[in-house]
């Protein structure tokens, strides 16, 4: 059965580091979604993406985000500086024309 | 503002036991979504639904358009289904607004 795969499972960084937290969604999907949830809060929408260009974003998801579809596979967010508060889980999700999401198994990014 | 609530927080049962988890939203949803998390943190959809009542095994969704109103139930509960339960709706666009999750633990 296809899936979402996301890598690294759990990232470290020092705060003001980048970081790049990357994502493979389903093969024939054409939406894609950025989500995250700091420790005992619920999760919360970050950024959706749509034919090679963001189609929604959030208040948390400022300038210090990024997103890119690089390769027709990868999709991925980049943290340009961060912060204590990024400390969170992030996950990414797909979804073809139905709008039931997929999601993949989350990124655990630790800010020190 | 789109908002979904969950009751109960946290939820415990004896194995075998019928479970219901309830979901309010306010108006103006275009699909209501149930969905798990395991302990380990992954997410796994469950449920969309936009009216009626679909049903997967011994989860049962429903939806009450006229009350905004969800409800989950899980029949003859086991150990396994111990996680947390999210509901979230759809609106005007894509993104899915998630309720708190209700924290089921089921003891044998």
């Amino acid at each position: 059965e296809p899936e979402v795969t996301q890598t690294p499972s759990h990232q470290v960084t020092q705060m003001g580091q980048e970081v790049i937290l990357r994502c493979v969604p389903i093969s024939n999907h054409l939406y894609f979604y950025w989500y995250r949830q700091i420790l005992g809060q619920k999760v919360e929408f970050l950024v959706s993406f749509y034919n090679n260009e963001i189609s929604e974003k959030s208040e948390i998801f400022d300038d210090q985000f990024s997103v890119e579809r690089p390769d027709g596979s990868n999709f991925t967010l980049k943290i340009r500086s961060t912060k204590l508060e990024d400390s969170a889980m992030y996950f990414c999700a797909s979804s073809g024309a139905g709008w039931e999401q997929f999601f993949g198994p989350g990124t655990r990014l630790t800010v020190l | 503002k789109n908002e979904v609530e969950q009751s109960p927080q946290n939820l415990t049962a004896q194995e075998g036991e019928f479970i219901t988890i309830n979901c309010s939203y306010s108006v103006g949803i275009s699909a209501l979504h149930w969905l798990q998390q395991h302990p380990g943190g992954g997410i796994v959809s469950l449920f969309m639904l936009s009216s009626g009542k679909k049903k997967h095994g011994r989860l049962i969704a429903t939806i009450n358009i006229q009350e905004k109103h969800s409800s989950l139930h899980i029949t003859a509960s086991h150990p396994r289904d111990s996680a947390v339960y999210i509901c979230a709706g759809t609106y005007n666009t894509d993104k899915l607004i998630f309720g708190t999750g209700t924290r089921l633990q089921v003891f044998p």
